[in-house]
Parts: C-alpha cells; sequence; structure tokens
C-alpha cells in the first residue's frame, strides 16, 4: 500500500495559486492519486482525481510527473473559504469497495488563507 | 442527487444505551461505508458494504453493528459505547469501479457518556 506524506500545514493569502505536494514514493502501477477537501465537523468532499500527468476540473488542477512518486494540488485563487484540511490518497481503483487495509487517510494539509 | 444524508446530526449517549445511526443515499451506488474520526485525525475506516453485503470490517469491536437494508440505506448500530467512541461518525457511498471517488455525508457527532 502507497504512503503518503505531506506538508501538516499551509498559510497563503487571498487570490493567491496555493500548491499543495504528496510524496507518495511507492505507488504501484495501478494506483490512482485522489484528493479530498474537508471543513471542521463536515465530511470530506472529493476535488479530483487522476493517474498521470494533468488533470483540471473547475475546482482544482492536479499534476503528476511522470515517476508518479509525488503530486501536486493546484488552487488557482484561493478564497477564505478554501482553508480545510486536504487529504491525498492513493491506490488501486475498485469495483465494490476494495480491500482490507485501503481507504487510508493520511494526516493531511491544513490550509489557512489570510486576507 | 450528490447529497448523502446522516441522521441524527448529534447525540448523546449513555454506556448501556442502544443507539442507531442512519445513513441514506439515492445516487444508486452500491458501495457504502461508515468511517470514525476523532478531533483533528483523518478519518479511520470502519465498514464497507458492497451490494448490501458487509465486505470489510477494520477490525472494529462488536459494540458497532452495521447493517445494510438494501442498497440506500446503510445503519450503524451502538450499544454499550465506552466514552472513547465519541467521534464524529462519518457515511459515505461511491460508484460502482471506483471506490476512491466517495460522496459523504455531513456526519453524526457523537458523544457517549
Amino acid at each position: 500500500l502507497a504512503k503518503t506524506t505531506q506538508p501538516i500545514s499551509m498559510d497563503s493569502y487571498e487570490g493567491q495559486e496555493v500548491n499543495i505536494t504528496c510524496s507518495h514514493n511507492n505507488i504501484a502501477t495501478n494506483d490512482y492519486i485522489t484528493w479530498y477537501q474537508q471543513f471542521p465537523s463536515q465530511g470530506p468532499r472529493f476535488i479530483i482525481q487522476g493517474y498521470k500527468t494533468k488533470v483540471t476540473n473547475e475546482v482544482a488542477s492536479l499534476f503528476i510527473p511522470a515517476d508518479r512518486k509525488s503530486s501536486t494540488l493546484s488552487l488557482p485563487r484561493v478564497s477564505l473559504s478554501d482553508t480545510a484540511v486536504y487529504y491525498c490518497l492513493v491506490g488501486t481503483l475498485m469495483n465494490y469497495g476494495g480491500s482490507q487495509g485501503n481507504l487510508i487517510f493520511g494526516k493531511g494539509t491544513k490550509l489557512s488563507v489570510k486576507p | 442527487d450528490t447529497e448523502v444524508t446522516q441522521t441524527p446530526k448529534h447525540l448523546v449517549m449513555g454506556m448501556t444505551n442502544k443507539k442507531s445511526l442512519k445513513c441514506e443515499q439515492h445516487m444508486g451506488h452500491r458501495a457504502m461505508y461508515w468511517y470514525k474520526q476523532k478531533a483533528k485525525k483523518p478519518p479511520e475506516l470502519m465498514f464497507v458494504y458492497s451490494y448490501e453485503k458487509l465486505s470489510i470490517n477494520e477490525s472494529v469491536p462488536s459494540r458497532f453493528s452495521p447493517e445494510c437494508p438494501n442498497s440506500s440505506l446503510l445503519n450503524l448500530h451502538l450499544h454499550a459505547l465506552q466514552p472513547e467512541d465519541s467521534a464524529l461518525y462519518l457515511c459515505a457511498s461511491s460508484p460502482v469501479g471506483n471506490n476512491y471517488e466517495q460522496y459523504f455525508g455531513p456526519g453524526t457527532r457523537l458523544t457517549v457518556t
């Protein structure tokens, strides 16, 4: 199982681009990278998922280098409402919930956006 | 509809009580999950149901008993809990083919006294 490492916290200001990096040195060939956002006392929210190169949606971009040993979540022009914990998960996509020991949330990165 | 609902929002129970948490989704997802989250910690997977059958139990004590009555509903029955079981309990569901694309409910804040 690929283990992930993220910075514990990051600070930013409104309007800036924020890049959060996740390290996953032992990622397996079939593993995907998934990012979640969680506000206090709420359930996590799926943000983006990718396998290689670049994925973009209306919320964020995900950059994955060729060796796939790390990935970067990019949030363009953050606002105060982007203050949250961001989790990076790595694993093989499965149909029926997965297998024992899968779906591990790491410690996450607490992003604080200041005015 | 991408909403997962959970009831109740808050629950306070004594160590001798029996209570149930409920979760519902109408996205046609066939995998549903229970997580436990302590303050300032990441969510921890407890149970996974696939096609209404329990497929994963992450060594959860028997005082937590999950149930999946149909493809839209997931329950977590609680009995003889300990104060250390106080936490936010999160339900999630995922579409066929992608267990990492999960949709979470708002959670039930449980306090055991």
